[in-house]
């Protein structure tokens, strides 16, 4: 069974800080890492995808990398602001066809003013 | 284009009640999905569909019914509510594709089983 393990499991920084967050994954068997962004009380949205052909994904300030060999995948934000706090989810997609997304828990992070 | 909708946003029901969780998308997506996410827990899935007239379980499908008739609304059935479904359910869809499978999140619906 595939399990997704997020670290750190919550993150404070100062504004304009790079960081980076980590996501592993036991079964490197994937087909997709899906990076996702979760304000409190509400819905999740997309960040980043790399299907498991590709070794990253850039979005403006946002980069996410992936090792299928290692079972591991990092976000790096860069420049950080505090309208960046909110939770980071990582999923990973094991299937092409009818599986779901296994989710890690999360990292929930603050940045400072 | 609104993506992927859910209602009720909110809901109280009392053990034993029924309700149906509401859910549809306007992208055309072949693949929907159910997710409960609970403190400690993480996101589970607890019914998907392929397509109108196919479904199958998650990972946490007891107490859970679904039904597809058309390629937009995949609804969530609670038949006798149990306080153990107080939890945030999220509604999903994508293509059904390999490789081809972003995944497109509504934006909740928060309930709580008395």
């Amino acid at each position: 069974k595939q399990e997704v393990t997020q670290i750190p499991a919550a993150l404070s920084v100062p504004e304009g800080e790079n960081l980076v967050l980590n996501c592993s994954f036991t079964d490197s068997a994937i087909y997709n890492l899906q990076w996702f962004r979760q304000d409190p009380g509400k819905g999740l949205t997309s960040l980043l995808l790399i299907q498991s052909s590709q070794r990253e994904q850039t979005s403006g300030r946002l980069n996410a990398s992936l090792d299928k060999s290692s079972g591991r995948s990092t976000l790096y934000i860069a420049a950080s602001q505090p309208g960046d706090s909110a939770t980071y989810l990582c999923a990973v997609g094991s299937g092409g066809g009818a599986d779901g997304l296994t989710f890690g828990k999360g990292t929930h992070l603050i940045i400072q003013p | 284009n609104a993506g992927v909708t859910q209602t009720p946003k909110f809901q109280v029901l009392k053990t034993g009640q029924s309700m149906t969780l509401q859910c549809a998308q306007d992208m055309n997506h072949e693949y929907m999905s159910w997710y409960r996410q609970d403190p400690g827990m993480g996101l589970r899935l607890i019914h998907y569909s392929v397509g109108a007239g196919i479904t199958d379980q998650g990972e946490v499908p007891n107490g859970y019914n679904v039904s597809r008739s058309t390629t937009e609304d995949f609804p969530l059935r609670l038949l006798s509510a149990a306080p153990s479904q107080t939890s945030v359910y999220f509604c999903a869809s994508r293509r059904y594709a390999m490789g081809i499978n972003e995944q497109f999140f509504g934006p909740g619906t928060r309930l709580t089983v008395l």
